[in-house]
């Protein structure tokens, strides 16, 4: 199963955009790139997903490199209701083996 | 739109006790999955469903058994609990339309205690 790799941490100040990368080098056609993030306490929570083109919603966008080894999701004005651990997945073909790294933890500065 | 839910939320067993954790989706996915959460890690694959009648191992299957007779259910086993079992698990769903493309729900965590 193709994995990811993120930063364990990162920094933001608030108001701020934020950009978080992930590597999926090893990614093949079919795989789509999905991003999730679990506040303090809960659940995991869906983001944003996409296979090639970037991607828009009213949480997030996600950038997609043009040879789909990496990708960048951007929070355009960070709040601090935004800190959380962010997770970078692929989904394949075999979809329900769908396996999480350790993430990215989001500190935001007031 | 309960979603994904979660039965119970917490839980304290002690050394060798089984259990069951309930997990129940109303969304008619076919795909469900079970993971567990160990303190400032990541999430891990238990087992998975594709579909009712169908399961399979995921990353740390060892310990858990699990069963999947509706579409809807999807419970886990814990036979003879062990200290190292003591994490928060996460049950999720997915749809089948476009597989990989489809957004998985989770529900709110049972976190488990093994003393």
């Amino acid at each position: 199963d193709a994995k990811t790799t993120q930063p364990n941490s990162m920094e933001s100040n608030e108001e701020e955009p934020v950009h978080l990368p992930c590597n999926h080098s090893t990614i093949s056609g079919t795989d789509y790139i999905h991003w999730y993030r679990q506040l303090p306490s809960q659940g995991p929570e869906y983001v944003i997903h996409g296979l090639t083109s970037n991607v828009n919603n009213r949480m997030a966008s996600l950038a997609i490199a043009e040879d789909r080894k990496s990708s960048t999701l951007i929070l355009h004005r960070a709040t601090l209701r935004d800190a959380a651990v962010y997770y970078c997945i692929l989904r394949g073909t075999n979809a329900g083996k769908s396996t999480f790294g350790d993430g990215t933890t989001l500190t935001v500065k007031p | 739109n309960a979603g994904v839910t979660q039965t119970p939320k917490f839980r304290i067993l002690k050394i060798g006790q089984s259990m069951t954790l309930q997990c129940t989706q109303d969304m008619n996915h076919n795909y469900m999955y079970w993971y567990r959460q160990d303190p400032g890690m990541g999430l891990k694959l238990i087992y998975y469903s594709v579909g009712a009648g169908i399961t399979d191992k995921g990353e740390v299957p060892n310990g858990y058994n699990v069963s999947r007779s509706t579409t809807e259910d999807f419970p886990l086993r814990l036979e003879l609990a062990a200290p190292s079992q003591t994490s928060v698990y996460f049950c999720a769903s997915s749809g089948l339309v476009g597989a990989a493309g489809e957004k998985l729900f989770f529900g709110s965590g049972t976190q488990l205690s093994v003393l």
